[in-house]
């Protein structure tokens, strides 16, 4: 089943702890995506992806890093976590990455920062 | 750059009535347009998207959208609600600029009632 997975599906951990949130995509998408949900804001882009070692920031990448060492995998790392990166984080790929092509999304990870 | 206003955080329906969700957005270039739906604990699912030619698109689930350049417009609407409709519902827009560059709308959630 052609899918995006990611891990953990829920997290509350504490400031300051390093943690990192997988994404892989069994689709050979080119395209990965990281993005932020909170409510009344819609979904944000935190960082996109265009192919392996090729990563770029979106719309909101303070305080966040990530790294495509393989095409499947897409983590998202937060080395000094605070309490406003609370919130509902989605990962998404698609085949190339062009404007026409739909995202396809995990199931999204909660993450509560205290 | 773009943007995307939905209006109406919330909309209460009735089942079997219309459903109409709006959605208007600015762009300097011609628009890509998608509508996703998220299920509660769910990723975002493609409901619907318009890229060119015909400016009526219909989805997935009985849903349909019209693409009106002179009212920078993307109304969502479907006929007659099901319970399983209820969800939040976003439309996003992207330009063929943008390598997989989505901005999305802040969201509307939808109540179906018996």
């Amino acid at each position: 089943e052609a899918q995006v997975t990611q891990n953990p599906r829920y997290l509350i951990t504490v400031t300051g702890k390093k943690l990192t949130v997988t994404c892989s995509q069994n689709m050979n998408h080119e395209y990965m995506s990281w993005y932020r949900q909170d409510p009344g804001l819609g979904l944000r882009q935190i960082y996109y992806s265009m192919n392996v070692e090729v990563t770029d920031k979106g719309d909101v990448p303070e305080g966040y890093k990530v790294s495509r060492k393989e095409k499947r995998n897409f983590p998202l790392i937060l080395e000094s976590p605070s309490p406003n990166q609370t919130s509902l984080y989605f990962c998404a790929s698609s085949l190339s990455g062009t404007a026409t092509q739909a995202q396809h999304f995990g199931d999204g990870t909660r993450l509560s920062i205290l | 750059a773009q943007s995307v206003t939905q209006l109406g955080s919330h909309v209460s329906v009735s089942e079997g009535a219309l459903v109409l969700l709006r959605c208007n957005y600015s762009s300097s270039v011609p628009p890509y347009l998608f509508w996703y739906v998220q299920y509660p604990n769910q990723g975002l699912q493609l409901l619907l998207k318009y890229t060119t030619g015909a400016t009526l698109v219909k989805g997935i689930n009985g849903f349909e959208a019209e693409f009106k350049k002179s009212e920078t417009s993307f109304h969502l609407t479907k006929p007659s609600a099901h319970m399983s409709d209820a969800a939040e519902y976003f439309c996003a827009v992207s330009e063929s600029d943008s390598w997989g560059k989505l901005q999305f709308g802040a969201g509307t959630q939808v109540v179906v009632t018996p």
